[in-house]
């Protein structure tokens, strides 16, 4: 059963604080992606890496980076967190290749105080 | 960036109703449309793919089906039952964006009473 897992389901961090929010992926897939949710925003996608050390900014990288040094695994990095970073943050894989169903995990609720 | 519109925002039926959501979307260049669900507070649940080439997709009591030229796609629930309540999200993969990312709508809420 195709299986996306995120690190933590809440997280709570101060202003200022390094943020390390990790996903992994037993599927075997190429691309992996980050999104953020908010009300009245919908999801809006943050980096994406289509293989591994690859990434691309999506549409609201400010503020964020990625590391993807095993193709598993995806991390997402708040280098300097910030209160308006507080958000759920939901991880995706899909197979290689463009136009590819997308696959979630269970989120993690991001909480700067 | 192309605009995919979800409408209504919140839809609450009885019980056993067969109803339909709504997905518009402005992009002509639509590859695919993906429908999700989510439940609150939790991640999104994959229901059905549909490919341009298409005109509809059927799992269970659910059937999506997609009409490029009129730029709409509608998720269909057959016999509605309490745990059908959620958010259901469709979101368009498209020629003119990267072709990896997904446009999503906002989503409908859902609430189906006993």
């Amino acid at each position: 059963d195709v299986k996306v897992t995120q690190s933590s389901r809440y997280l709570v961090k101060r202003t200022g604080e390094k943020v390390f929010l990790e996903c992994v992926q037993d599927m075997d897939h190429e691309n992996m992606f980050w999104y953020r949710q908010d009300p009245g925003l919908g999801l809006r996608l943050i980096y994406f890496s289509y293989d591994v050390k690859m990434k691309e900014k999506g549409d609201i990288p400010e503020g964020y980076s990625v590391s993807r040094e095993k193709k598993e695994r995806f991390s997402l990095i708040l280098e300097s967190a910030s209160t308006n970073q507080t958000s759920m943050y939901l991880c995706a894989s899909s197979l290689r290749g463009l136009h590819n169903e997308q696959f979630f995990g269970p989120g993690t609720r991001l909480t700067v105080l | 960036k192309q605009e995919v519109t979800q409408i209504p925002a919140a839809l609450s039926v009885p019980e056993g109703e067969n109803l339909v959501l709504n997905c518009s979307f402005t992009d002509s260049a639509i590859y695919n449309l993906q429908w999700f669900r989510q439940d609150p507070g939790k991640g999104l649940t994959s229901l059905l793919l549909i490919q341009s080439s298409q005109r509809e997709q059927t799992s269970g009591r659910l059937n999506a089906s997609l009409d490029k030229s009129s730029g709409r796609s509608t998720l269909y629930i057959a016999a509605s039952q309490p745990g059908d309540s959620a958010t259901y999200l469709c979101a368009m993969s498209s020629s003119r964006n990267s072709g990896y990312a997904l446009n999503f709508g906002k989503g409908t809420s859902l609430l189906v009473t006993p």
